[in-house]
């Protein structure tokens, strides 16, 4: 595609369901980011893809957060048993190499948890 | 831990008008620093990075520079204009670790016609 695509663009979800947020890189992309951003806050790094291979998950905030890329193309980010405080955009970007500086972003899911 | 502070939260400026955005940093020892924007319900543009080596880049109107002894960066903007108007965001990559970027918060910018 011609930018980094993420699906649903929003989500609502009742406290203590699940929810799957889906992040489409751009093809050929090897390196592949997760951010949280809170409401008038900066994006704050969750996970690192390279590939298929998580090299980098020290920001996911608890266990019930978890990310996959099973063929080194899209990701998935889940969050088990969503709390109020998990409410936030979840942003998606990737970036050609590894070590590339510039990283293409999504648009963005926006997760509300009611 | 590497912070990352922006200053100030929020600003509105008549068309026209020079503006200086600052961030500053608490640890030196950084990959770069790259300045970003966002608009409304999208996601991060780009708009210039400044290798740890260099002091300045610059394209078009916008012009940053970097200190990085005193951890800072200024974001200059030249004859504001209303499509502007969008919150601008600074981000470090640490030395160390992957290749994550550490983000201030924000200034939100507003260029009233």
């Amino acid at each position: 595609g011609a930018g980094v695509s993420q699906s649903p663009r929003y989500k609502v979800a009742k406290r203590g369901q699940d929810v799957a947020l889906r992040c489409d890189p751009i093809s050929g992309h090897v390196s592949l980011f997760w951010y949280q951003q809170a409401l008038g806050q900066g994006p704050e790094f969750l996970t690192y893809f390279q590939n298929e291979a998580q090299l980098d998950k020290s920001g996911l905030p608890s266990d019930r957060f978890f990310a996959e890329r099973p063929e080194g193309s899209v990701s998935t980010l889940k969050i088990q048993r969503t709390q109020k405080e998990d409410s936030a955009v979840y942003l998606c970007a990737s970036s050609f190499r590894q070590g590339e500086n510039i990283q293409y972003f999504g648009a963005g899911t926006r997760l509300s948890v009611l | 831990k590497q912070e990352v502070t922006q200053i100030p939260a929020a600003l509105s400026v008549p068309e026209g008008e020079n503006l200086v955005l600052n961030c500053s940093f608490t640890d030196s020892a950084i990959y770069n620093l790259q300045w970003f924007r966002q608009d409304p319900g999208k996601g991060l543009t780009s708009l210039l990075l400044i290798q740890s080596s260099q002091r300045e880049q610059t394209s078009g109107r916008l012009n940053a520079s970097l200190d990085k002894s005193s951890g800072r960066s200024t974001l200059y903007i030249a004859a504001s204009q209303p499509g502007d108007s969008a919150t601008y965001l600074c981000a470090v990559r640490p030395r160390s670790g992957t290749y994550k970027y550490i983000f201030g918060t924000g200034t939100r910018l507003k260029v009233l016609a």
